[in-house]
């Protein structure tokens, strides 16, 4: 089955600086790949997917990057404010899997002032 | 806004106590999944269904979870007897799942937190 290892595990950051969260998955069949953003107590939330048709892909400050021969995908957040500050997860999931998703172990990220 | 509905929001009981969680999913959607969180386990997928039927459950304990589909507006995440070990929050999340690159994204409900004393 898949298998998607997530790094850092807690990453903190200077308010504007830019925030890095990178995963690597096993299954070179996954297609589909979304970034959650959890707060505290509270629902984990799409922020961004991409597909493995493309490359990469941008809404406003946050963009995701996704290397298939790789198989890698990264989560870029730019100009960090302290509403950033979250859980976030990636996941996986391939053409044939029902639409399961298979989730990292989630970074901490916190945006100091 | 569609949105996921999950009850109940919280729920404490004691050990051995039936509990019982409930889902609506997205109207439309076809694809319901019923995850586990735990500080220590992150996100951990218990079972889903796919058009009501059930695809995986393998991430279940099956001697006391089970899992239905009673219609395409309810899911349901039972707990029979329920244990300490069983606290955590448990979160039911909808999709469109059309295969090939027509999955769609998942959507969480905001979960039940269970506590069991």
């Amino acid at each position: 089955g898949e298998n998607v290892e997530q790094h850092p595990s807690t990453l903190s950051v200077q308010e504007g600086d830019s925030a890095v969260i990178k995963c690597t998955y096993s299954d070179s069949a996954s297609n589909y790949f979304p970034w959650y953003k959890q707060e505290l107590g509270k629902r984990p939330q799409l922020i961004i997917d991409i597909r493995s048709n493309v490359g990469e892909k941008k809404d406003q400050r946050i963009a995701v990057t996704l290397n298939k021969t790789a198989k890698h995908f990264s989560l870029h957040i730019t100009e960090t404010q302290p509403e950033d500050s979250a859980v976030y997860f990636c996941a996986a999931s391939w053409a044939g899997g029902g639409n399961k998703l298979t989730f990292g172990t989630g970074t901490q990220l916190k945006v100091e002032l | 806004d569609a949105r996921v509905t999950q009850t109940p929001r919280h729920k404490v009981t004691e050990m051995g106590q039936e509990v019982t969680m409930r889902c609506q999913p997205i109207l439309g959607h076809n694809t319901v999944f019923w995850y586990r969180q735990t500080m220590m386990q992150g996100l951990e997928l218990l079972a889903y269904f796919r058009n009501r039927a059930p695809l995986d459950d393998s991430g279940m304990p099956k001697d006391r979870f089970s899992a239905e589909m009673p219609d395409a507006t309810l899911a349901t995440l039972k707990i029979q007897p329920s244990e300490p070990r069983d606290s955590a929050v448990y979160f039911c999340a909808s999709g469109l799942g059309q295969g090939g690159f027509g999955n769609q994204p998942q959507h969480f409900g905001d979960g039940t937190r269970l506590s069991i004393l």
